[in-house]
């Protein structure tokens, strides 16, 4: 059964800190590996990662993607406290072809 | 705003009772997916159109259904509901069937009560 699972589940951390997200998968046909951050309303897009060992960055945020580990990143540097929010792994690929989602990391940064 | 849209934001209705959610995707995109988070389960995938077919289907029950108009809005409607068909339920959409881009734009999500 395909399955993608997130660690840890919950992070508390305060302001300035670097935290690192954890993304594991075992999905078939694997496709493309996708986070999303949800705050209090619908899922937001933050990167794709098709292609194992290159980094994508965005400002404070970064992702990689090992597919012979079979795992990603997610880290966020001098975290604010608008980081605050839940992440979300998704893989593409799958028997149906679709996004498979974790259960999701919640993230609390601290003043 | 991702440009897909969800109506209504909030559905409060009694057990056996019958819905309607609707949702309309990104200019251009032609798959419609229909997913539903509810706290303990995360979110779960339920169905798949694309161009006015169905695609693909997950965990939906057969209680549920939906549909895609050829303008390419979607419905998922739910039926002699239960309690525990409450939760939010969000659309989304993407450009391709199952090409390279698998990017996936959420409306905002219309949240259903069932008392």
């Amino acid at each position: 059964e395909d399955k993608v699972v997130q660690s840890p589940l919950s992070l508390v951390v305060h302001e300035g800190d670097t935290v690192t997200l954890n993304c594991s998968y075992e999905v078939t046909n694997f496709r493309s590996l996708l986070w999303y951050k949800q705050e209090k309303k619908a899922p937001t897009f933050l990167f794709m990662l098709t292609s194992s060992g290159i980094e994508k960055k965005s400002g404070r945020l970064s992702s990689i993607l090992d597919k012979k580990e079979l795992f990603s990143i997610l880290n966020i540097t001098a975290t604010q406290t608008g980081d605050s929010a839940v992440y979300l792994c998704a893989v593409g690929g799958g028997s149906q072809g679709n996004l498979i989602f974790g259960k999701g990391t919640k993230l609390s940064v601290k003043p | 705003d991702s440009g897909v849209t969800q109506t209504p934001k909030h559905l409060i209705t009694a057990t056996g009772q019958r819905v309607t959610l609707r949702c309309s995707p990104r200019s251009g995109d032609l798959s419609v997916y229909w997913y539903q988070q509810s706290l303990d389960q995360g979110l779960q995938f339920l169905i798949q159109y694309y161009n006015g077919e169905e695609r693909a289907k997950g965990n939906i029950l057969e209680r549920f259904s939906a549909q895609q108009f050829p303008d390419l809005h979607s419905e998922l409607n739910l039926s002699s509901l239960e309690l525990g068909d409450s939760a939010l339920y969000f659309c989304a959409s993407s450009v391709s069937l199952a090409g390279r881009l698998d990017t996936q734009y959420f409306g905002p999500g219309t949240r259903l009560t069932v008392l």
